[in-house]
């Protein structure tokens, strides 16, 4: 029973435009959500995150959106630059110790 | 710089053996996690550890074991490695709230042949 889903395995976005990554999910019992962003032969690293009680995140080039009523989120990136090529995960806390990953979308940022 | 050091990047074994996976952090976290990672599937969380000797099944246990005598040391152990081990496995931190979020080591690219 997958409570988190990446429903797109991959993404592919101009440089310059703007890259919106999806994520859905089960539980509403999740208070906290976070992406993740991984290159090959490397872990994960943190992206941002955001808490339930709100509705946007922004740092820089990264806008986070939750939508508590659709169960919803996603992660804009503007403009896209080509070091943004990755798979990003996103995840959302379980208790307080727990984090549930979804599956992945894997961008590909072209010239 | 803070880190999550697993100790093999690549490891090849054979069906059967007994594999040990080895994860380190400097972070003085309390929490640590093994998970590994598959195409279509993303992270799935194998156990997790919230204190020294304490450990819990996450979801997919099975032919899988861990140990954590030390607070920086978290261990994975393979029992009797099969093909379907085969896998990216990634050790993670963290402190006891995740709202901060998790480490990641850099990931052990494990075949069992």
């Amino acid at each position: 029973d997958q409570q988190v889903k990446q429903n797109s395995p991959s993404l592919s976005v101009q440089e310059g435009r703007i890259s919106i990554l999806n994520c859905d999910y089960t539980n509403s019992m999740f208070d906290y959500f976070l992406w993740y962003k991984k290159y090959p032969a490397e872990g994960p690293t943190f992206l941002i995150s955001i808490s339930s009680i709100k509705d946007k995140n922004e740092d820089g080039r990264f806008t986070v959106f939750l939508n508590k009523s659709a169960k919803h989120l996603s992660l804009h990136i503007v403009p896209s630059q080509p070091g943004d090529s990755a798979v990003y995960f996103c995840a959302a806390r379980q208790g307080a110790q727990k984090l549930v990953f979804g599956q992945g979308t894997r961008l590909t940022i072209n010239p | 710089d803070v880190k999550v050091t697993q100790s093999s990047r690549y490891l090849v074994k054979r069906t059967g053996e007994k594999v040990f996976l080895e994860c380190v952090q400097d972070m003085d976290h309390e929490n640590m996690f093994w998970y590994r990672q598959d195409p279509g599937l993303g992270l799935r969380l194998i156990y997790f550890s919230y204190d020294v000797k304490m450990k819990e099944k996450g979801d997919i246990p099975e032919g899988y074991s861990v140990s954590r005598e030390k607070k920086e040391r978290f261990s994975l152990i393979l029992e009797s490695a099969s093909t379907n081990q085969t896998s990216m496995y990634l050790c993670a931190s963290s402190f006891q709230n995740v709202a901060r979020g998790y480490t990641f080591g850099s990931g052990t690219r494990l075949t069992v042949v």
